[in-house]
């Protein structure tokens, strides 16, 4: 069936280091592969996407990597600071309809 | 900008009963969306309504339904709701006829006891 995984549960992060949280996605048909930020009490919010025909974007202080070949996405913070404390949700657009994985939880240490 | 508004915040029903919930979209969205966030869980799309219509669904069964107004608002309704209808009911909205770069609302928390 369809899916979107992460290959950890929880990362811990010294502030100022750089994050990478990573996932696994299962839909080769997706078109857009999106990260949302989650913080407690709040409901997702969009940080970037990239599209399916695309390896890398940058943001501010963001990047995203797709890797087709082996279904793999991550989510590159530069310089991490406190206020990037959050649950990270990747997923995949297809159509209409948006799969989340199960979330990364990042904590930023000071 | 009031982004996007959902209510009520909070809700608990009894087992059995039905739910209305309701959001309003981001000023010049078009399309809404609604997921189901368990505990500890990512966002389970339900469905999508555009120009009024539900327009994709995810497997959530027919006691799940919706509604789009228009001016855009839309409800979410449960029948007979079940103890593990409880989590946190997310409704996103986007202008771009898809569910890409979505904005979410805070949700409501709906508790079925």
């Amino acid at each position: 069936g369809e899916s979107v995984g992460l290959h950890l549960p929880t990362l811990s992060v010294q502030e100022g280091d750089n994050s990478i949280i990573n996932c696994a996605y299962s839909n080769s048909a997706s078109d857009y592969f999106i990260w949302y930020k989650q913080e407690s009490g709040k409901g997702p919010q969009f940080i970037i996407d990239i599209r399916s025909n695309m390896d890398k974007r940058q943001g501010q202080r963001v990047t995203v990597l797709l890797n087709k070949t082996v279904k793999h996405l991550s989510l590159q913070i530069a310089a991490t600071q406190p206020g990037d404390s959050a649950v990270y949700f990747c997923a995949e657009a297809s159509g209409f309809k948006t799969i989340f994985g199960a979330g990364t939880r990042l904590f930023v240490k000071a | 900008d009031a982004g996007v508004t959902q209510s009520p915040t909070h809700l608990i029903k009894t087992r059995g009963q039905q739910v209305t919930l309701r959001c309003s979209p981001k000023s010049g969205h078009d399309t809404v969306s609604w997921y189901q966030q368990a505990l500890g869980q990512g966002p389970q799309f339900i469905f999508q309504y555009y120009e009024e219509e539900e327009r994709q669904r995810g497997n959530f069964p027919d006691r799940f339904s919706g509604h789009q107004f228009p001016n855009y608002s839309s409800e979410l309704n449960v029948n007979a709701l079940l103890l593990g209808d409880s989590a946190l009911y997310l409704c996103a909205s986007s202008d771009t006829g898809t569910a890409i770069r979505a904005f979410f609302g805070q949700g409501t928390r709906l508790t079925v006891v």
